[in-house]
Order: C-alpha cells, then sequence, then structure tokens
C-alpha cells in the first residue's frame, strides 16, 4: 500500500470548512483512498473514499487531484464533535490484503 | 443499515485467566470479519481475519485464537492471557466486495493485571 503524509495536527474554527491535507505522491492506478477518524477510546469511523473522482457524502466531501498525488477531505461546517484523529490511508489492487495501516494522522482542533 | 456490536466495553482480567470477546454484525450477510488490536498510542495491528464461516486467517502468531461459529459472528479467544494482551481490541466488517471499506465497532479495552 502507498505510504500517505498528514499534517500532525490542524486547528479549525466551529462553523467554518475543515481542510485536511493528504500526499500520497506513490499511488498507483487502482489504489483507492480512504478517510477515518478516531475520537479518543472509540473505534475508527469511516468516513469517504474515492479512487479518481470527487466524492461527497453526508460526512465530508474529498478531492482528489487530477494526477491523485494528494487530496483534501474537507468537512463543510466543523463542529466541536470534528474534534478527533483524521486518517488518510491509500489502499488496493489485487495485492491489497486485509490490514488498514493507519500512519500517524491529523489531530483536528475544532475550536469555539 | 448495518451495524456492528462489541462487548465488553471494558474488561479487567488477572495473568492466566481464559478470554472471549464477542463481536456481530447486522443488516448484512457474508460479511469479511477482522479483529485488530491497537496499543496505547500505535496503530492498528490486525489479528485475525475471516471470510466466511469457519475460515479464520491468523495475520500475526500468538496467544489468541479466533472463531466464527455463525456467519455474524466473530469471537476473539485466549486460554491463558499475558500481561501484553493488554490493549484495544477492534472488531470490524466489511462486504466481500473489494476496495470495500472496513467498519469498526467500539472496541473492549482490556487490561491484565
Amino acid at each position: 500500500d502507498a505510504k500517505t503524509t498528514q499534517p500532525t495536527s490542524m486547528d479549525c474554527a466551529e462553523g467554518r470548512a475543515a481542510n485536511l491535507p493528504c500526499n500520497h505522491s506513490t499511488i498507483s492506478g487502482n489504489e483507492y483512498v480512504y478517510w477515518y477518524r478516531q475520537i479518543h477510546s472509540q473505534g475508527p469511523q469511516y468516513i469517504i473514499h474515492g479512487l479518481k473522482n470527487n466524492e461527497t457524502n453526508e460526512m465530508a466531501s474529498l478531492i482528489i487531484t487530477e494526477d491523485r498525488k494528494s487530496s483534501t477531505l474537507i468537512l463543510p461546517h466543523a463542529t466541536l464533535r470534528d474534534t478527533a484523529v483524521y486518517y488518510c490511508i491509500v489502499r488496493g489492487g489485487p495485492n491489497a490484503g486485509n490490514m488498514l495501516t493507519f500512519g500517524g494522522g491529523t489531530r483536528l482542533m475544532v475550536k469555539p | 443499515s448495518q451495524t456492528i456490536h462489541q462487548w465488553p466495553a471494558t474488561l479487567v482480567q488477572p495473568v492466566g485467566s481464559p478470554l472471549s470477546l464477542e463481536c456481530t454484525v447486522e443488516g448484512t450477510s457474508n460479511p469479511n470479519l477482522y479483529w485488530y488490536r491497537q496499543a496505547a498510542g500505535r496503530g492498528l495491528q490486525l489479528l485475525f481475519y475471516s471470510v466466511g464461516i469457519g475460515q479464520i486467517s491468523s495475520e500475526v502468531p500468538q496467544n489468541l485464537s479466533a472463531s466464527r461459529p455463525q456467519d455474524r459472528q466473530f469471537i476473539l479467544s485466549s486460554k491463558k492471557l499475558l500481561l501484553s494482551d493488554s490493549g484495544f481490541y477492534l472488531c470490524a466488517w466489511s462486504s466481500g466486495f473489494s476496495n470495500q471499506p472496513q467498519h469498526f465497532g467500539d472496541g473492549t479495552r482490556l487490561s491484565i493485571l
């Protein structure tokens, strides 16, 4: 699975959009980009995933650059409950295996 | 909609005692099921996964075992717990189709004394 790079931490004002970047410059053509978040003492929560097109669901939007080497997770109106560690994971293809590999993630702090 | 349940949420066990953690999934059939462990401040380690009843694959040799007696039930067990078995245990499921995301339960925090 391709390696990802994320900032260690970010702050966001409540009610504003939170834009979380992820670099995955070694991504291969059949690998997907997945985003999870983990609030302290809870299991990881799936947010969204995509291959090359931008995706949107009730939680967030995922913007993938045309060359697929980076992506941005957008929380349109961040709330205090969005404070968590956000993980960007690249995985897929016939040799994907079963394990999700979580890196360091970005610690998002939403402030009032 | 699909839901995943894990219990208990917390557990304190003495060294050498047995363990049984249970995970069940609702709202889907023939899911892939996974057991992970997360040590404090570290990433997730895949322990076992299952693609069907009675089919268990172990990723890491250890003191634990897993069983899948029913389609949507996954059990993590140990005959004799070690201090090193302490951690946050997470069950997850995914559909059988490739590239579908894994969905996690709320986890069991296990402390060994």
